[in-house]
């Protein structure tokens, strides 16, 4: 079946860039989605990227997705604390209107 | 808020109960998703319903998980004879269920612990 690995912490001080790194195996996904998931609050959708499209931007947030190695990253630009939260990556056939495979998340830690 | 809401929000049982956990979709929202998240885990699919029926149930672990959508709004998934592993928080989500137009809304999710 499906499935999408992340490594499960990541340490950054505040100010720096954060990468977040995701595979799947799936090669017939075709959206691919960050979530951010905070203490006592539901998962959020931060982004989602097309499987034809290799880049996107949003504001301090880009995600370039290299489609031929199943890899996937988000990149948040000058990390504030209120970033701190699980990010997962999720993959899926079809833009909300089927099930996610989602990763087991990566617990993103600002040091100040 | 108008967002997608789950009761309770806490739930302990003991082991062999049944137990019934509801959600609010987003009004209008005709697809509606349960997940069930592990601790340290991320969320995994359990049923997808669009409108009243239910489209996928291929997540549901067994048959002592069903769960329900009679007038295409509210939802409940009904677990009996509840055990120890069934203890997580259960998500639910809503979304306008139109193909390549239905971002998913996630509630808080409902902590359900079997003792």
């Amino acid at each position: 079946g499906e499935d999408v690995e992340q490594s499960l912490f990541l340490s950054v001080r505040e100010g720096d860039s954060s990468v977040i790194n995701c595979t799947y195996t799936d090669s017939s996904s075709t959206y691919l989605y960050w979530y951010k998931q905070e203490p006592g609050a539901g998962l959020q959708l931060l982004t989602y990227i097309f499987s034809n499209m290799d880049m996107k931007q949003d504001q301090r947030l880009t995600v370039l997705l290299n489609k031929k190695d199943k890899h996937l990253s988000l990149r948040i630009a000058d990390t504030q604390t209120g970033d701190s939260a699980i990010y997962f990556c999720a993959e899926s056939s079809n833009f909300g209107n089927e099930k996610l495979t989602f990763g087991t998340g990566t617990r993103l830690t600002i040091i100040p | 808020g108008a967002g997608v809401s789950q009761t309770p929000s806490n739930k302990v049982t003991e082991k062999g109960k049944y137990v019934e956990l509801r959600c609010d979709p987003i009004s209008g929202h005709t697809a509606l998703y349960w997940y069930r998240q592990s601790l340290g885990q991320g969320p995994e699919f359990l049923i997808y319903f669009q409108g009243t029926g239910a489209a996928d149930d291929s997540g549901l672990p067994n048959d002592r998980f069903f769960a329900v959508r009679p007038e295409g709004s509210v939802s409940t998934l009904k677990i009996q004879r509840t055990e120890r592993g069934d203890s997580a928080v259960y998500l639910c989500a809503s979304s306008l269920g139109d193909r390549d137009g239905g971002e998913l809304f996630f509630g808080e999710g409902s902590r359900l612990t079997v003792l």
